[in-house]
């Protein structure tokens, strides 16, 4: 089976600063990682995945994340937060039911 | 030009009624979903659908039954609604069933059970 833990449910950070949203996952196969951000009231939307190769990925609006596999961890970062990018932010992975499987989601809220 | 659509985008009914909610998506994929996502913004796999064949069936109730008339649509029908069902219904699609492709979600429909 696998699993999603996001770490933290509130991010509150100010306008202009860096924030790092935790993701931890659980598989007992290779999976493949995914972020997803959703704006109020919207659908959800792929920021970056990661299926193989670099560990370090780039993804839109200026997010990154980066593959630990021996500490299990996807974790999103952006250098410099803009009041646009309030939203929840969830973690996925998918493995061998190729299905995804979210986390509970991260509401980041940038502050003027 | 909406890549994938759902009608309605809010739903208000009474519970024991019956209600469908449609979904279209005309990106060409071949595989769609159905997501529901609950008041803490829990998103879970309901259905999935490849080439119109039922590949996801996770354990819900089976008052709910998909319908996919072909690979631009997949319809969700709900029997005598609960209160539990009240949720936001998020459809999706994907080009392929790797597990690898990126999902696109549609904006959602807010059902409420009076």
């Amino acid at each position: 089976a696998q699993s999603v833990t996001q770490l933290d449910s509130q991010v509150p950070v100010f306008e202009e600063a860096p924030v790092e949203l935790r993701c931890n996952y659980s598989s007992s196969v290779s999976v493949y990682l995914f972020w997803y951000v959703q704006y109020p009231n919207q659908g959800l939307q792929l920021l970056l995945k990661y299926l193989s190769g670099s560990t370090l990925v780039k993804g839109i609006n200026g997010f990154e994340a980066e593959f630990n596999k021996s500490q299990t961890s996807f974790h999103l970062r952006k250098p410099s937060v803009h009041i646009s990018d309030t939203a929840e932010y969830f973690c996925a992975v998918s493995g061998s039911a190729r299905q995804l499987t979210f986390g509970s989601g991260t509401q980041l809220t940038v502050l003027p | 030009d909406t890549a994938v659509s759902q009608t309605p985008k809010y739903l208000v009914t009474q519970m024991g009624n019956d209600k469908s909610i449609k979904c279209e998506q005309n990106l060409g994929h071949d595989t769609m979903y159905w997501y529901k996502q609950d008041s803490k913004k829990f998103l879970k796999i309901m259905f999935s659908y490849n080439n119109k064949e039922l590949i996801i069936n996770e354990t819900v109730p089976n008052r709910f039954s998909p319908k996919s008339p072909d690979k631009a649509h997949l319809n969700l029908h709900i029997n005598s609604l609960e209160l539990g069902d009240s949720a936001v219904y998020f459809c999706a699609s994907s080009q392929g069933w790797t597990g690898g492709d990126e999902q696109y979600f549609g904006p959602g429909t807010r059902l409420t059970v009076t």
